[in-house]
Order: structure tokens, then C-alpha cells, then sequence
């Protein structure tokens, strides 16, 4: 079974800083890999997907995948207090659709 | 846009009651999901099915049942609910790509 784990658990960034968040998993196997936002209370909301290793830039948003390492990563460019919420790394389990879901990080960015 | 919509979007029930959530979806996915979410667990997958007429167990299917009737709809049964029920529960829609689209989340409180 995949194991999914991100760090840190919170992170508290100034408004334009970057921000740089991890997740690491267990089954290099996986082929499919997602970061989603959850604003409190809120439903979640797909940032960037990426299948293979380098990385994949959707707006502010910059995923690096790298397999050998079992990591992938998340960087906000010039995060702004919306960018405030809770950033979950989700794996697939090898072959399959079925998603395995970090414990979620944390962000804030302060004005 | 995707869209996933979850009904009630609130829930309050007594220890023993019957539950039925349902979520529907008009992507015309055959995938659809159920999650609960709870702190220090992240997003743990309870069912899922790949079309009509189909359901399979997640990682943690015990005490709960779905039901997939037609393409669009998929129903979370908690025949006897418990107080570790209490969580917040997502559905989702998804296609051959792997992505998943999610509702809005319905909060259930077993009193």
C-alpha cells in the first residue's frame, strides 16, 4: 500500500515570498501524482498534475516530480493571503486510479 | 467545469440510525469515490465504483455500504451509525485520466 507523507506540517510564508512544500511516498511504481488546495471548510480544488519527472508549471503553481527520489513537490510563486489553506499531495496507487492522500500542509501567507 | 454536488450538505444522527449521503455527479464520469476526512488521517477512501451497477471496497469500508444506481449517482449507507462515523465525508467524479473532481464535502456529526 502507498504511503504518502508531506512536510511541514504548517508553514507561515510572507506575502511574495516562495513557498516550497514535500511529499514523499513509498511505491515508486506510482505514475500519477496531484497537488490539491482545501480553503477551510471548502471542497478541493486541483492545482497541478504531473505523470513524469522535471516539473510541470500551471499559473503560480510549479510541481517537481522526482521518482528516483520518491518526492514530489509543490512551489507557490508570489503567494498571496488567498493562498492561505491547506496543500494535500495525493499518489496513485501503482496501476490503478485510486488516490492515497497526504496528511496535508498547512499554509499561511501573511500581508 | 466539473461538476460534483452532495446532499445534505449537513448531517446530525443518533448512535444506531441509518444514513444515506448521495452525491451526484453531470461529468458523465464512470468513476466516482467516497472519502472521509479527519485530522491526522488526511482523505481515506471508503468505496468506489467504476460504472452503474458496480461498487469496490477502499481502504476502510467497514460499517459502511454504497450503492451505484445509474451513472450519475453514488450513495454512502451507514446502516447502524457510530460516533467514529462523525467526519467530514467527500465524493468524487473521475474519468480514464485519473483525475478527480470533488463536491463540496457533507459534515456528519453521530451524536
Amino acid at each position: 500500500q502507498q504511503k504518502v507523507q508531506q512536510s511541514p506540517e504548517s508553514l507561515t510564508v510572507s506575502e511574495g515570498a516562495m513557498a516550497s512544500l514535500n511529499c514523499t511516498f513509498s511505491d515508486g511504481t506510482s505514475d500519477n501524482f496531484r497537488w490539491y488546495r482545501q480553503h477551510s471548510g471548502k471542497g478541493l480544488e486541483m492545482l497541478v498534475s504531473i505523470f513524469s519527472d522535471g516539473e510541470k508549471e500551471e499559473g503560480r503553481f510549479t510541481a517537481h516530480l522526482n521518482r528516483a527520489s520518491l518526492h514530489v513537490s509543490l512551489h507557490i510563486r508570489e503567494p498571496q493571503p488567498s493562498d492561505s489553506a491547506v496543500y494535500l499531495c495525493a499518489v496513485n496507487q501503482g496501476g490503478s486510479a485510486k488516490l492515497i492522500f497526504g496528511e496535508g500542509t498547512k499554509l499561511t501567507v501573511s500581508s | 467545469e466539473a461538476a460534483v454536488t452532495q446532499s445534505p450538505r449537513n448531517k446530525v444522527a443518533v448512535t444506531g440510525g441509518k444514513v444515506t449521503l448521495s452525491c451526484n455527479q453531470t461529468n458523465n464520469h464512470n468513476n466516482m469515490y467516497w472519502y472521509r476526512q479527519d485530522t491526522g488521517h488526511g482523505l481515506r477512501l471508503i468505496h468506489y465504483s467504476y460504472g452503474a451497477g458496480s461498487t469496490e471496497k477502499g481502504d476502510i469500508p467497514d460499517g459502511y455500504k454504497a450503492s451505484r444506481p445509474s451513472q450519475e449517482n453514488f450513495s454512502l449507507i451507514l446502516e447502524l451509525a457510530t460516533p467514529s462515523q462523525t467526519s467530514v465525508y467527500f465524493c468524487a467524479s473521475g474519468d480514464i485520466s485519473y483525475e478527480q473532481y470533488f463536491g463540496p464535502g457533507t459534515r456528519l456529526t453521530v451524536l
